[in-house]
């Protein structure tokens, strides 16, 4: 079974500074999705970026961006110029590719703290 | 464009009693559904996705069951409430190999 390890319980990033939260995966397979989600105070959980396994290039929407190391297994994530907007719990997912459900394999979260 | 919707948003119920959670989803065909559970500071848990009418795959054996009536809706549902079913219920929703769309979500009281 898919594994999702986010070891930073909490964060804090000063406004329009860049901050990087951290996840890792354990997985025998090559082939799979990995998502970064926001959970703002209201619960509502939204996509933040995908990244495709097989693509090489790392993905990137606006201020968010993500490393991505497919061998070390390794998929953080990085806000840059960090909003006020931008506190909220974040989640690291994960999907295998296989299978007719997309089934997503969360961790823990990271709670970022944004302040003035 | 597609919206999902979760209700009720707050419940709070008795140990023993039932429980009904729906949830719909507008805008599309033969979505796959999911379920989630999130108790207070911690992940999500995936208790149970459809990906037709009638077709459910429970993950997590536990007091919980859902049914899948008709093509958007779903409905999670127990007997007889248990204290550890209290929690966060998140719905979500996608298509075919893409990301999952979640609800609103409805928070679980059970006292």
């Amino acid at each position: 079974a898919q594994t999702v390890t986010q070891s930073q319980p909490e964060m804090s990033v000063q406004e329009a500074e860049t901050v990087t939260l951290s996840c890792t995966y354990d997985t025998s397979e090559s082939d799979y999705y990995l998502f970064w989600y926001k959970q703002p105070p209201s619960r509502q959980m939204i996509l933040v970026i995908r990244q495709e396994a097989y693509k090489q290039q790392n993905a990137t929407e606006n201020r968010f961006s993500v490393n991505f190391q497919k061998a070390a297994k390794s998929f953080s994530l990085k806000i840059s110029d960090s909003q006020l907007g931008d506190a909220a719990m974040y989640f690291c997912a994960y999907r295998s590719a296989d299978g007719t459900a997309s089934k997503l394999t969360f961790g823990t979260g990271t709670r970022l703290q944004v302040t003035l | 464009s597609q919206t999902i919707h979760q209700w009720p948003a707050t419940l709070v119920q008795p140990v023993g009693s039932p429980l009904s959670l729906e949830c719909t989803v507008e805008g599309t065909s033969n979505p796959n559904l999911y379920w989630y559970r999130q108790a207070a500071g911690r992940g999500l848990q995936l208790l149970f996705y459809s990906v037709g009418i009638g077709q459910i795959s429970s993950e997590v054996p536990q007091n919980l069951s859902a049914s899948r009536p008709q093509d958007r809706q779903f409905i999670l549902s127990s007997k007889k409430l248990l204290l550890s079913d209290s929690g966060f219920y998140l719905c979500a929703w996608n298509l075919g190999a893409y990301e999952q769309y979640f609800g609103p979500g409805t928070r679980l009281t059970v006292t």
